[in-house]
């Protein structure tokens, strides 16, 4: 069975700062592994995803993730944090050659960026 | 550029009454999809579609049900209307069968 999870209900950060939202996972086999975001009564909006390839993915508004096959990880990081960048963000994952039906969300991760 | 589009955005219902929520894409997107988001659960897909006059369930498929008659607009219907079924709905597309999701702005929906 699929699964994704986000072990920190809420990430606290300065402004400036570097911040890292973690994400893990199980699938069987090689796994597609996306995050989004969402800024309040908002919809989600797509951040960057990893398919095959490098390591490291870059994404829009200066976020990146790594991947790492041999921890099942996938951390959202950015290197130095914004008080906008304040939302809740989603990581998730199916398995490679599964159906868009079996992509999983993880329960969300709410950044919160101080001044 | 409208995207992914939901209507209504706000509705409140009593136990027993039935309601359609409506979602347009204008992306030509292949995929659509429906999920509810409830506190500290994430999202739970409903149904979804992998083309126009295709449905299939998702994780949490009781209770609704959906069609695609054309390929731009994806209906949830709610037949029966329960108070669990309270929640925010997002309707979302894909191109294609690994492409990311576009969401709409969601629909708040109250059962009372």
């Amino acid at each position: 069975a699929q699964s994704v999870a986000q072990p920190e209900d809420q990430v606290n950060v300065a402004e400036g700062n570097p911040l890292t939202v973690k994400c893990t996972y199980s699938v069987s086999g090689n796994p597609y592994l996306f995050w989004y975001v969402q800024y309040p009564n908002r919809g989600l909006q797509f951040l960057l995803k990893y398919i095959t390839g490098d390591n490291l993915v870059k994404g829009s508004y200066g976020f990146e993730a790594e991947f790492n096959k041999s921890q099942t990880s996938f951390h959202l990081k950015k290197p130095s944090a914004l008080v906008s960048d304040s939302a809740l963000y989603f990581c998730a994952v199916r398995a490679f050659g599964g159906s868009q039906g079996n992509l999983i969300f993880g329960k969300g991760t709410k950044l919160s960026v101080k001044p | 550029n409208a995207g992914v589009t939901q209507t209504p955005k706000f509705r409140v219902l009593k136990t027993g009454q039935s309601m359609t929520l409506l979602c347009a894409q204008d992306m030509n997107h292949e995929y659509m999809y429906w999920y509810r988001q409830d506190p500290g659960m994430g999202l739970r897909l409903i149904h979804y579609s992998v083309g126009e006059g295709t449905t299939a369930k998702g994780e949490v498929p009781d209770g609704y049900n959906v069609s695609r008659l054309k390929k731009q607009n994806f209906l949830l219907g709610l037949e029966s209307a329960a108070p669990s079924q309270t929640s925010v709905y997002f309707c979302a597309s894909s191109m294609t069968n690994t492409g990311e999701l576009f969401f709409g702005e969601g629909s708040r929906l109250t059962v009372l």
